[in-house]
């Protein structure tokens, strides 16, 4: 059971735009603690594609976004191409474990 | 830039210690904020932080597995070696080493390395 909660599953045709949450608590998200997101393409390590709740690294496109909302936070994928089929992990910092946390992550099926 | 590469054993034995090694360039650990940690990823299963270490040899642990693991550093040859005792099955899984800046996000990951417990 992990600590920050996501769906086991999401999809979208491609152009279609998809969003993915991540509903954490008091001690984490909602404590003020940054949320980032890394994506897992299949049989590769993850990577960073959001940072600081809502910045995306250089090379990352526009079409992904994040944003945070009190206990809970968002990742949007507009525009939705075959190549964005993969994982997405949410991370953020738990004060009351003083660890590092992820999501379940979720499986995004382009259609 | 960032690179990160584990080595280690493939295959160990229940109760046996893992000794994980994590090589680095890009970067020094003897520059402030700078961490390097390890995650894992049992197959088909989610990602979960096990350790991470500081440039000023501040170390954290997964509280669950706080007992079982040691995170330590070699600033001269750029490494990071985590040991973890007691393996077992259920410690079979994808280790992967991270570079963390002022210990937020992770970024980049190492390739990762499977290990497998089993007897």
């Amino acid at each position: 059971q992990s600590v920050l909660t996501q769906p086991p599953s999401v999809s979208g045709a491609p152009g279609q735009r998809v969003t993915i949450s991540c509903t954490g608590s008091s001690s984490n998200i909602g404590a003020g603690y940054d949320v980032h997101w890394y994506q897992q393409l299949p049989g590769t390590a993850p990577k960073l594609l959001i940072y600081g709740n809502t910045n995306r690294p250089s090379g990352v496109p526009d079409r992904f976004s994040g944003s945070k909302s009190g206990t809970s936070a968002s990742l949007a994928i507009s525009g939705l191409q075959p190549e964005d089929e993969a994982s997405y992990y949410c991370q953020s910092y738990d004060s009351s474990l003083s660890a590092w946390v992820f999501g379940g992550g979720a499986k995004l099926t382009v259609l | 830039q960032i690179t990160l590469k584990e080595s280690g054993p493939t295959l160990v034995k229940p109760t046996q210690t893992l000794t994980l090694t994590c090589t680095f360039s890009g970067l020094s650990l003897s520059t402030s904020g700078v961490g390097v940690g390890w995650i894992r990823q049992s197959p088909g299963k989610a990602l979960e932080w096990l350790a991470l270490i500081y440039s000023v040899d501040d170390r954290r642990y997964s509280p669950s597995l706080k007992n079982r693991l040691t995170i330590t550093k070699d600033t001269s040859k750029n490494q990071v070696v985590l040991t973890m005792t007691n393996m077992d099955p259920v410690d079979t899984a994808t280790y992967y080493c991270v570079h963390s800046a002022s210990g937020n996000w992770f970024d980049p990951w190492g390739q990762g390395t499977l290990v497998t417990v089993s007897s």
